[in-house]
């Protein structure tokens, strides 16, 4: 069975720009959530999504949001970039909600200059 | 707001010995704590999960255990091995998923 893909894996990206990344979960899984990891503030969530819903939300500005197609695939966006928004953006995906064992992709690592 | 504290921040032991992480979190209202295993710059890999319910889970050479009423998990690594290199993190869900900063483990062969 494949594993979590993401792409791209690496992007470099100028201050002011958008940036797009992409998540394949596991087939069959239907949650996605999404976390930044920087060097200072370690992992932090952003958001999950189920059947295509946000379920939860981190505290993070209204410029990060993200989807999830009706396939499970997912989605984020950032927006306006902001050279703090350099870090490696992680995707896991679940078979459900409520903390059931959570498979990682291999990060994107996004460098804005 | 629930906060995880991983302490060391950092560990380097021989080959060979036996160790033990710790995990502390700030609210013992969790589903289900997991520790994870993170390469550098590469992604996580689940190790062991315990449900809320449960005391200990076993893999291997790897031992978890979950005491909710204190706030603790501690992750216990027997016979060591330089492959165990990595950082370690824990992580407890209540709804969302809060991770710890990790422990840097350096294996010494």
């Amino acid at each position: 069975k494949a594993g979590v893909t993401q792409t791209p894996r690496y992007l470099i990206k100028t201050r002011g720009q958008q940036v797009t990344l992409s998540c394949s979960p596991i087939s069959g899984h239907r949650s996605v959530s999404w976390y930044q990891q920087t060097p200072g503030q370690g992992l932090q969530f952003l958001f999950e999504y189920f059947s295509e819903t946000q379920r939860n939300k981190g505290n993070f500005p209204g410029r990060f949001s993200g989807r999830q197609f009706s396939n499970s695939r997912s989605e984020m966006n950032v927006s306006t970039l902001e050279l703090g928004d350099s870090a490696l953006y992680l995707c896991a995906s679940s078979w459900g909600t409520g903390g059931d064992t959570q498979y990682f992709g291999p990060g994107t690592r996004l460098t804005v200059l | 707001k629930q906060e995880v504290t991983q302490i060391p921040a950092a560990l380097s032991v021989p080959e060979g010995e036996n160790l033990v992480l710790n995990c502390s979190f700030t609210d013992s209202a969790i589903y289900n704590l997991q520790w994870f295993r993170q390469d550098p710059g590469k992604g996580l890999t689940s190790l062991l999960l315990i449900q809320s319910s449960q005391r200990e889970q076993t893999s291997g050479r790897l031992n978890a255990s979950l005491d909710k009423s204190s706030g603790r998990s501690t992750l216990y690594i027997a016979a060591s091995q330089p492959g165990d290199s990595a950082t370690y993190l824990c992580a407890v869900c209540d709804d969302k998923i809060i991770f710890g900063k990790g422990t840097r483990l350096h294996i010494l062969p």
